[in-house]
């Protein structure tokens, strides 16, 4: 089963505009993470939050964490066409050391 | 160059036969995990290792095995394939810090396909 809920599960929007997606998550977390996957190819990672911090940013991205709604958003500023992808979250729980990811968000970026 | 190797990246077999996917990654890091991706599912973990010796099941451990050796390498080796394991798999290896898992690594991935 699967440990976060990702949404939208498809984003379509116009190069420059900012693109948000959500992550939301059952159990209590140690940290929570952000991986970026272009087509096929392996996970790479974006950012780290950890179940302290409220907020981070890097570069063009901003997480947010709000652990007493068990849910995170990462937004994408002026985006690119180059930012077409696909986003999940991923997640390691404070009682076991699995990591669970969400189903992802595929974002389109039209030039 | 830091990174994680998966061989072989692509493969075709039969229902029985069994095969072996190596993992081998250069950073020292301690955690190691495999992971399978199938469309509309996102990465769902089958194993994960702590450290040598140490392996704990994931989500989806059932028809696969793992060890874990040496520090460098856990490969996945699938004892009797069957159709429903056709899927990309994935290596991972992160380091171990003072607030839990840090970021993965994750190799080039591997599309398995059992005919």
């Amino acid at each position: 089963s699967q440990q976060g809920e990702e949404d939208p599960q498809a984003l379509s929007i116009q190069e420059g505009e900012n693109a948000t997606m959500n992550c939301s998550y059952k159990t209590s977390i140690n940290n929570l993470q952000w991986y970026r996957q272009n087509s096929g190819r392996g996970l790479v990672h974006l950012i780290l939050i950890r179940s302290n911090e409220r907020e981070k940013h890097s570069g063009r991205l901003r997480v947010t964490l709000d652990t007493s709604k068990k849910s995170s958003s990462l937004l994408i500023t002026a985006s690119r066409a180059a930012d077409t992808a696909s986003y999940f979250c991923a997640m390691r729980s404070l009682v076991s050391n699995d990591m669970r990811f969400g189903a992802g968000t595929r974002l389109t970026v039209k030039p | 160059e830091a990174q994680v190797t998966q061989n072989p990246r692509y493969l075709i077999t039969v229902t029985g036969k069994k095969l072996t996917v190596t993992c081998s990654q250069n950073m020292n890091h301690e955690y190691m995990s495999w992971y399978r991706q199938d469309p509309g599912l996102g990465l769902r973990q089958i194993y994960y290792s702590m450290n040598v010796e140490v392996t704990d099941k994931g989500d989806v451990p059932e028809g696969y095995k793992v060890s874990r050796k040496e520090k460098r390498n856990f490969p996945l080796i699938l004892e009797s394939p069957s159709p429903n394991q056709t899927s990309l798999y994935f290596c991972a290896s992160s380091l171990i810090g003072l607030a839990g898992l840090n970021e993965q690594f994750f190799g080039p991935g591997t599309r398995l396909t059992v005919l």
